[in-house]
């Protein structure tokens, strides 16, 4: 299947700094690429829906200037968490489809703490 | 918007017994409904989909029912291992394209040796 990759797996920063998480379609070109969030055992919420070429589309409750998506090319999309804080601290993971007639397949993850 | 809910939230059977996980959705344009494996710290894995001109599809020892009027849909996997423990999360958007999807909460399956 097709390849989705993020970077990096994991990261630990201090509060009050900024983290970017990259997430790469390796094998296909994504115009669309959505950013999640897990917490612990619990399901995965949808942030943002990350658009080449165009602003991304947030999810009710989250916070546009704290979550910035960048979506400069087709084959990236990077998600920077600004002025970190514990509650941030979360599992982020992408996802993107190489067309409209297959799965959405996911990133690694990325697992973000913050201290 | 879409919301998902899944049932039971925890399972645990026998190794060999058959596992049966349930989802609702609330949007009756949703037309696409994955389900998703997740081992601890790792991404999700498609198992099987269905899309919504179809009432049953199956894969092996996995399969998945709908049922449009009700608005639900299920997983069942048959003779089941060890290696099936996980947590699984149904999902569903509309249209295959790229529409977001939106997920279940989550059923953490225990197989029982």
């Amino acid at each position: 299947g097709a390849v989705v990759s993020q970077h990096p797996s994991w990261v630990i920063c201090k509060s009050g700094t900024s983290v970017k998480i990259e997430c790469r379609s390796l094998d296909f070109q994504a115009t669309t690429m959505f950013w999640y969030r897990q917490f612990p055992k619990q399901s995965l919420m949808l942030m943002a829906t990350s658009n080449e070429g165009s602003k991304a589309t947030y999810e009710q409750g989250v916070e546009k200037d704290k979550f910035l998506i960048n979506h400069a090319s087709l084959t990236l999309s990077t998600l920077t968490v600004t002025s970190a804080h514990p509650e941030d601290s979360s599992f982020y993971i992408c996802s993107a489809r190489p067309d409209q007639n297959t799965e959405a397949f996911f990133g690694q993850g990325t697992r973000l703490t913050v201290v | 918007g879409e919301n998902v809910e899944q049932h039971p939230s925890t399972l645990s059977v026998q190794e060999g017994d058959s596992a049966v996980i349930k989802c609702t959705y609330s949007d009756s344009a949703s037309n696409y409904f994955p389900w998703y494996k997740q081992e601890l710290g790792k991404r999700p894995q498609l198992i099987i989909d269905i899309r919504s001109n179809v009432g049953e599809k199956k894969d092996q020892r996995i399969a998945v029912t709908l049922n449009k009027t009700a608005k639900h849909f299920s997983l069942h996997i048959t003779e089941t291992q060890p290696e099936d423990s996980a947590v699984y999360f149904c999902a569903a958007s509309k249209n295959f394209g790229n529409e977001k999807l939106t997920f279940g909460t989550g059923t953490r399956l225990t197989i029982i040796p």
